[in-house]
């Protein structure tokens, strides 16, 4: 059974119009990421909610905003969609943040195009 | 945050057994290290983690000398489904993805 689940697995937007990913976790896990992807480059991490605590990265772009509404579900929202956004996004969860046990589950991740 | 480096690419034949090292000289204290995979289009799966010494689970081992100033991830007698990228990472309160080692077995 998928344990974080994100939708759409693809999405389309145009240069501009807001766009919102989901994600969702059957874990229960505290802590939830965001990490965007381009192409053949390592994950980057943008920001991580612990429980309702919100810790953003000091180099993620104000366009990029986040919000959890519940332990399950986090939604990553992109303002004004630039073509230099088309990426992989992908939602991962843990425990905890701190030592042992803080292995992250990543969800299958939603490739972004911006046209 | 400490900086990790691995090697860019390996090739291995099926059945081989794979070390990829990883460097990295100012680990901190707290630090763990943590190995993930990720195939194409896939989110990373960890595979193993460890603090010093050795660590092994069902699918690898990770070797930590006393400095901890690297560590090596052993895949036993690789498969062709283990291609894909492996990266290192530390952290505490936070992992930091390198660039990773893209892994190519043939058969």
């Amino acid at each position: 059974d998928a344990m974080v689940i994100q939708n759409p697995r693809y999405q389309v937007t145009q240069f501009g119009k807001p766009v919102t990913l989901s994600c969702s976790q059957t874990l229960n896990h505290n802590v939830m990421y965001w990490y965007q992807q381009k192409s053949s480059q390592a994950p980057k991490l943008l920001f991580h909610y612990y429980d309702k605590d919100f810790n953003n990265e000091a180099d993620t772009p104000d366009n990029f905003q986040s919000r959890r509404p519940n332990t399950s579900f986090c939604f990553l929202d992109i303002r004004s969609p630039g073509l230099g956004d088309a990426a992989m996004y992908l939602c991962a969860t843990s425990r905890g943040t701190r030592g042992e046990g803080y292995e992250q589950y990543f969800g299958p991740g939603t490739r972004l195009t911006v046209t | 945050l400490a900086k990790t480096t691995q090697p860019i690419s390996m090739d291995s034949y099926e059945g081989q057994e794979v070390n990829i090292t990883c460097s990295h000289n100012n680990i901190a204290t707290n630090d763990y290290i943590t190995w993930y995979q990720q195939f194409p289009s896939q989110g990373p799966r960890f595979i193993i983690q460890g603090y010093k010494t050795k660590v092994t689970n069902e699918v690898a081992s990770l070797f930590i000398p006393a400095d901890r100033k690297s560590s090596t991830l052993s895949l036993p007698r690789v498969s062709l489904s283990d291609t894909a990228v492996y990266y290192c990472l530390l952290g505490f309160q936070k992992l930091v993805f390198g660039t990773g080692t893209r892994l190519l077995v043939s058969p």
